[in-house]
């Protein structure tokens, strides 16, 4: 059984560039959340997505953004990249009435 | 908001020996969750505890909640080298809200065990 898997494992973007995150929940779950972990810090809560909607957000701008699909995948968008989103970026997924939450092995964005 | 302080930040121990990583909440803990995460890596969930006075363990790490004192303590016995790592925990605020882990994180315990 596969856990949760996320592309791509590293990415070095210019500032003001947009990039692309993905993740595939683990069988069986149906829920998705986006954290950023930057260095040194625990990871922040981003967004939730539950039934191909945003359920929930934390505190971050507009320029993050992202979409589920059908089959539970999800993407995290961020644009007009500055050097602070420089991160690890994290996807966990859960059950729809809670649970553990499994997290996957991350993204590692550099913003140059 | 919430908020979570770990102590200590960082831990350097003899292989062998017991330590115990603190989380502390500024409000009521609900839904409290042990990770542990390799430098640069993905978190491995180790333990969720969710009633205050529950304990949890697994192989030689236990797990408890003090709900009075909106704490909860992370106990490592006779450590190994496999133990090193980032030790975080992580709280939900709304589990009883029907906002289903938006967790709240500490900024971790880094620790390194020498053989």
């Amino acid at each position: 059984d596969a856990g949760v898997t996320q592309s791509p494992t590293h990415l070095i973007k210019t500032r003001g560039q947009q990039v692309t995150l993905r993740c595939s929940p683990k069988s069986g779950h149906d829920t998705v959340s986006w954290y950023q972990q930057a260095l040194g810090q625990g990871p922040q809560f981003i967004f939730q997505y539950y039934e191909e909607e945003e359920r929930q957000r934390g505190n971050f701008p507009d320029r993050f953004s992202g979409h589920q699909f059908p089959n539970y995948s999800s993407e995290l968008n961020v644009n007009a990249l500055l050097l602070g989103d420089s991160a690890l970026y994290l996807c966990a997924s859960s059950s729809g009435d809670g649970g553990e939450q499994y997290f996957g092995p991350g993204t590692r964005l550099t913003v140059t | 908001s919430q908020e979570l302080e770990q102590s200590p930040q960082s831990l350097i121990v003899q292989e062998g020996k017991n330590l115990t990583i603190n989380c502390t909440s500024s409000k009521t803990l609900y839904g409290l969750y042990w990770y542990k995460q390799k430098y640069g890596e993905g978190l491995i969930f180790l333990m969720m505890l969710q009633k205050g006075g529950e304990e949890k363990s697994h192989k030689k790490i236990t797990a408890k909640l003090d709900e009075k004192k909106q704490q909860s303590s992370l106990h490592i016995t006779a450590s190994q080298p496999s133990h090193a790592g980032i030790y975080l925990c992580g709280a939900d605020p709304y589990l009883f809200s029907g906002g289903y882990n938006k967790l709240i994180f500490g900024a971790g315990t880094r620790l390194a065990v020498h053989p």
